[in-house]
C-alpha cells in the first residue's frame, strides 16, 4: 500500500471549515483514498473514500488532485464533536494483495476550538 | 440496525490467564477484522476472517494469539497466558460480503488490562 503523510496536528475554530491535507505521492492506479477518524479512544469511524473524483457525503467532502498524489478532507462546518484523530489511508480495492487490511499511520489530531 | 458489538468492554486478567474477546459483526456482514491499539500508539491490523476461514493473519503475534469466526456465533480473539505487554484496546470491525472497498465499521473496543 502507498504511504501517506499528514500533519501531526491542526486547529480549527468552531463553525469554520476544517481542511485536512494528505500526501500520497506513491499511490497506484488501483488504490483508493480512505478517511477514518477516532474520537477519544472510541472505535474508528469511516468518513469517506474516493478513487479519482471528488466525493461528498453527509459528513465531509474529499478533494483528490488530478495527479492523485494528494487529497484534502473538508469538514464544512466543524463542531466541537469533530475533535478527533483523522487518518488518511491508501489501499487497494478487493482482490488486491492487501485487501482487508487497513494500515493506520499517526494521523492528524484535529482540535476544534469554541 | 445495531452496529458492531464487542464484549466485554473492559477485561482485567492476571499474568498467565487467558483472555477471550468477542465480536458480533453488523447484520449482513460476514467479514471481520481485528486491530490492536497499544497505549499511545496507532492501530495495528491483526487478522482478517470470513466465516470459518482465516484470510490474512499477518499481523497476529506468532504465539499465544488465535482468532476464529465460526459459522454460528461471534468472532473470538483468544489470548493465552497473557503478559503485561498485551494490555491494549482491541477493536473489531466488519464489512459486507463481496465488499469492493474498505468501508469497515468498527466496534467500541475491548480494553484489556493485564495485572
Amino acid at each position: 500500500d502507498a504511504k501517506t503523510t499528514q500533519p501531526p496536528s491542526m486547529d480549527c475554530a468552531e463553525g469554520r471549515a476544517a481542511n485536512l491535507p494528505c500526501n500520497h505521492s506513491t499511490i497506484s492506479g488501483n488504490e483508493y483514498v480512505y478517511w477514518y477518524r477516532q474520537i477519544h479512544s472510541q472505535g474508528p469511524q469511516y468518513i469517506i473514500h474516493g478513487l479519482k473524483n471528488n466525493e461528498t457525503n453527509e459528513m465531509a467532502s474529499l478533494i483528490i488532485t488530478e495527479d492523485r498524489k494528494s487529497s484534502t478532507l473538508i469538514l464544512p462546518h466543524a463542531t466541537l464533536r469533530d475533535t478527533a484523530v483523522y487518518y488518511c489511508i491508501v489501499s487497494a480495492r478487493a482482490g488486491g494483495t492487501s485487501y482487508g487490511k487497513l494500515t493506520f499511520g499517526q494521523g492528524t489530531i484535529l482540535t476544534v476550538h469554541p | 440496525n445495531a452496529g458492531v458489538m464487542q464484549n466485554p468492554r473492559h477485561l482485567v486478567r492476571r499474568r498467565g490467564q487467558e483472555a477471550r474477546l468477542r465480536c458480533s459483526p453488523m447484520k449482513g456482514h460476514s467479514h471481520v477484522y481485528w486491530y490492536r491499539q497499544l497505549p499511545e500508539e496507532g492501530l495495528k491490523f491483526m487478522v482478517y476472517l470470513q466465516k470459518e476461514n482465516i484470510i490474512d493473519e499477518s499481523g497476529m503475534p506468532k504465539e499465544r494469539f488465535s482468532a476464529e469466526f465460526p459459522k454460528e456465533g461471534p468472532s473470538i480473539l483468544r489470548i493465552q497466558q497473557v503478559v503485561r505487554g498485551d494490555s491494549a484496546a482491541y477493536f473489531c470491525a466488519s464489512s459486507p460480503a463481496m465488499a469492493q472497498t474498505y468501508e469497515q465499521y468498527f466496534g467500541p473496543g475491548t480494553r484489556l488490562t493485564v495485572t
